[in-house]
C-alpha cells in the first residue's frame, strides 16, 4: 500500500493563480479531509468528506473548494491564490471518520 | 472551545534516557486522543490512538496514557535514540457537535548520541 499520496511536493504561485493539490488513498477509507500547517498554530481542518460525493467544510474554508468523485481522490482547488495561503498542506484519511488518521507527506505552498 | 497545550515546546536529552512528553486539553468530553510523530519537511506518522475509556497504550518502546477527567495526556520514550528526533503532536477528537481533531503545536525533542 502507498497509503495517502500527494502531488505536488512543492509549488510556488503568484497571487490571483489557481491551482489544484492533488491526494489519494489506496486503503479503501470512507473518511478524507485536507489541514494546513502553519507556524505556531497547529493544524487546522480546511475540508473533509465522509464518502463520495458529500463534503463539508472545515474550520478553515474560504478560497478552497474541494470534491471528491471517487473514494480514492480528494483534490483541493485553491480558486484565486493569496499570499494568507502559504502554508503546508495535508491532507488525511481514515476508515472512518472517528478512527486512527493517517496523513500524506504535505505540500509546500509559497503564495507570492 | 477545546484548546490542547503541549509543554515544553522543546526538550533535549542525552541518549538512552527516558522521556516524558506532556499533553493537556481543556474540555473533558473527548472521544479519542492520538499521538503523531512528525520529522521535519514530512508529513505526520500515527504513533498511538487511545480511545476514551482507555487508560493507556502501548507500543514498542511508546506508552501513551489518559486521564480524561483531569485532561491529560502523556508519552513515555523508554530509553531514547536519536532516530526519536522528531515533533511530537497530540490532537483530541471531541464527543459532541462536529467531532473535529484539534492538535497542539507539538513538542520539539532532540536526542543526542
Amino acid at each position: 500500500n502507498a497509503g495517502v499520496t500527494q502531488t505536488p511536493k512543492f509549488q510556488v504561485l503568484k497571487t490571483g493563480q489557481s491551482m489544484t493539490l492533488q491526494c489519494a488513498q489506496d486503503m479503501n477509507h470512507e473518511y478524507m479531509s485536507w489541514y494546513r500547517q502553519d507556524p505556531g498554530m497547529g493544524l487546522r481542518l480546511i475540508h473533509y468528506s465522509v464518502g463520495a460525493g458529500i463534503t463539508d467544510q472545515g474550520e478553515v474554508p474560504n478560497g478552497y473548494n474541494v470534491s471528491r468523485s471517487t473514494t480514492e481522490d480528494f483534490p483541493l482547488r485553491l480558486l484565486s491564490a493569496a499570499p494568507s495561503q502559504t502554508s503546508v498542506y495535508f491532507c488525511a484519511s481514515s476508515k472512518g471518520r472517528l478512527d486512527e488518521q493517517f496523513f500524506g507527506p504535505g505540500t509546500r505552498l509559497t503564495v507570492l | 472551545k477545546q484548546e490542547v497545550t503541549q509543554i515544553p515546546a522543546a526538550l533535549s536529552v542525552p541518549e538512552g534516557e527516558n522521556l516524558v512528553l506532556n499533553c493537556s486539553f481543556t474540555d473533558s468530553a473527548i472521544y479519542n486522543l492520538q499521538w503523531f510523530r512528525q520529522d521535519p519537511g514530512k508529513g505526520l506518522t500515527s504513533l498511538l490512538l487511545i480511545q476514551s475509556s482507555q487508560r493507556e497504550q502501548t507500543s514498542g518502546r511508546l506508552n501513551a496514557s489518559l486521564d480524561k477527567s483531569s485532561g491529560r495526556s502523556t508519552l513515555y520514550i523508554a530509553a531514547s535514540q536519536p532516530g526519536d528526533s522528531a515533533t511530537y503532536l497530540c490532537a483530541v477528537r471531541g464527543e459532541g457537535g462536529f467531532q473535529k481533531l484539534v492538535f497542539g503545536t507539538g513538542t520539539r525533542l532532540l536526542v543526542s548520541p
